[in-house]
Formats: C-alpha cells, sequence, structure tokens
C-alpha cells in the first residue's frame, strides 16, 4: 500500500529547533516529489516547498525560504521539515504530499502533524 | 491574500448542484494546470480534481472540474451531507515559482 506517514504532535518553546518527518513507503520514492504544505489554525493551506529524493532538488516558496529546511534520505525513504529556531506563529499542522512533477497535484497525502510553539 | 481567489463560502441543500470558482491570472490558471481538494478538518487533504478535469479513481463523478482562461470551477452534483467540508483549489505559479492554493471555500450542506 502506497502511503506517507508523518511523524507524531510536537511541543516546543520559542527558540527551539525542530525536525519534522514523512516516510514513504509502496511506492518508488526517488521517483516522485515530496512537497510540504502548512496549515494554521483557522486559515487555509500554504505550500512550503518541495524537494525530489532522485537528486535532492528543492524549491522554496518565498515566504518559507531561509525560514526552513526541506531534505530527504533515500536510504530510509523519508522526507524531513526543519526549522532552527521556531517562533509562535510557526504553530500549524504541516502535511507533506507526493507529486509526479513539482507543478503538479499531491495524489498521496501524509496524516499532518501537529506542531505547537508556545513558551 | 491568496494569489487564488475563491469564495470564501457555499451551500446547497442535498440532491443540489453548487459550483465553487477560482480565480487567478496568466502566471498560475492561465498557464498551468489546476487542482482541486476536498479537506475535512483534522484529516489529510484529499484530492479531487487533477490536470484541470480529470478525477483520480475513486472519485465521484458527481465532482468535476474546469477551466477557461484564468479562471477554474469545481462543480459538485448531487450534493451529500458528506460533501460539506473545506475545498481548494491550486495552481503552480510561474512568477512566483510556487504552487499556489486559493483561500479555500467552506461547504455546507443545509
Amino acid at each position: 500500500e502506497e502511503q506517507l506517514v508523518q511523524s507524531g504532535a510536537e511541543m516546543k518553546k520559542p527558540g527551539e529547533s525542530l525536525k519534522i518527518s514523512c516516510k514513504a513507503s509502496g511506492y518508488g520514492f526517488r521517483t516522485y516529489w515530496i512537497a510540504w504544505v502548512r496549515q494554521t489554525p483557522g486559515k487555509g493551506l500554504e505550500w512550503m516547498g518541495i524537494i525530489y529524493p532522485g537528486d535532492y532538488g528543492a524549491k522554496y516558496s518565498p515566504s518559507f525560504q531561509g525560514q526552513v529546511t526541506i531534505s530527504a534520505d533515500t536510504s530510509t525513504t523519508t522526507a524531513y521539515l526543519q526549522w532552527s529556531s521556531l517562533r509562535a506563529s510557526d504553530t500549524a499542522i504541516y502535511y507533506c504530499s507526493r507529486h509526479i512533477g513539482y507543478y503538479t497535484s499531491g495524489d498521496l497525502w501524509g496524516q499532518g502533524t501537529l506542531v505547537t510553539v508556545s513558551s | 491574500q491568496s494569489v487564488l481567489t475563491q469564495p470564501p463560502s457555499a451551500s446547497g441543500a442535498p440532491g443540489q448542484r453548487v459550483a465553487i470558482s477560482c480565480s487567478g491570472g496568466s502566471s498560475n490558471i492561465g498557464s498551468n494546470i489546476v487542482s482541486w481538494y476536498q479537506h475535512f478538518p483534522g484529516t489529510a487533504p484529499k484530492l479531487l480534481i487533477y490536470s484541470n478535469f480529470q478525477r483520480p479513481a475513486g472519485v465521484p463523478d458527481r465532482f468535476s472540474g474546469s477551466k477557461s482562461g484564468t479562471s477554474a470551477s469545481l462543480v459538485i452534483s448531487g450534493l451529500q451531507s458528506e460533501d460539506e467540508g473545506d475545498y481548494y483549489c491550486a495552481a503552480w505559479d510561474d512568477s512566483l515559482d510556487g504552487q499556489m492554493f486559493g483561500g479555500g471555500t467552506k461547504l455546507t450542506v443545509l
């Protein structure tokens, strides 16, 4: 079965670092792009960026460039989203999704990871 | 403000037909394919329509998509109570070099 399984909910303090994961299984990890999408409380979906595990090439939304890092590990078929210094405004649900091309639709989604940043 | 503009809300009675619009520009909808997603709170978004009008396997034919110029539309026919949720359009934007989502439309089944 094709699936993306994300890591569990996180509760962090402002300034802390964090890395959340998206484990892919049931398909060729290297041949699909993985995107990260944010949903903030009461708001809509925001595309953060996307990575191609085949060559580790990544694109970032201008809104998130420099704020987060997207990476992938082909040995464990896992994509990651990380922050070096969290802010309260990073509190959100984060989803990963699979794409055939960087510009195409996400046909497979993870269940989401809730990140709460509060002092 | 989202690059892609959707009405914040839509509604219809069971069995009725409802259309949700998505307005963009030449750098996104005008030159790239449109997708539509269904999202229920607390669950992962679900792909409803890809490549402007294609339905993934398992999506009922009550859901249809279309695109004309710089606008797209999702039509839900034979509205059912389980359709109540949030709907988002999305398209790549060549100028911003990123995927853009509409602001989302909250569908209420009366």
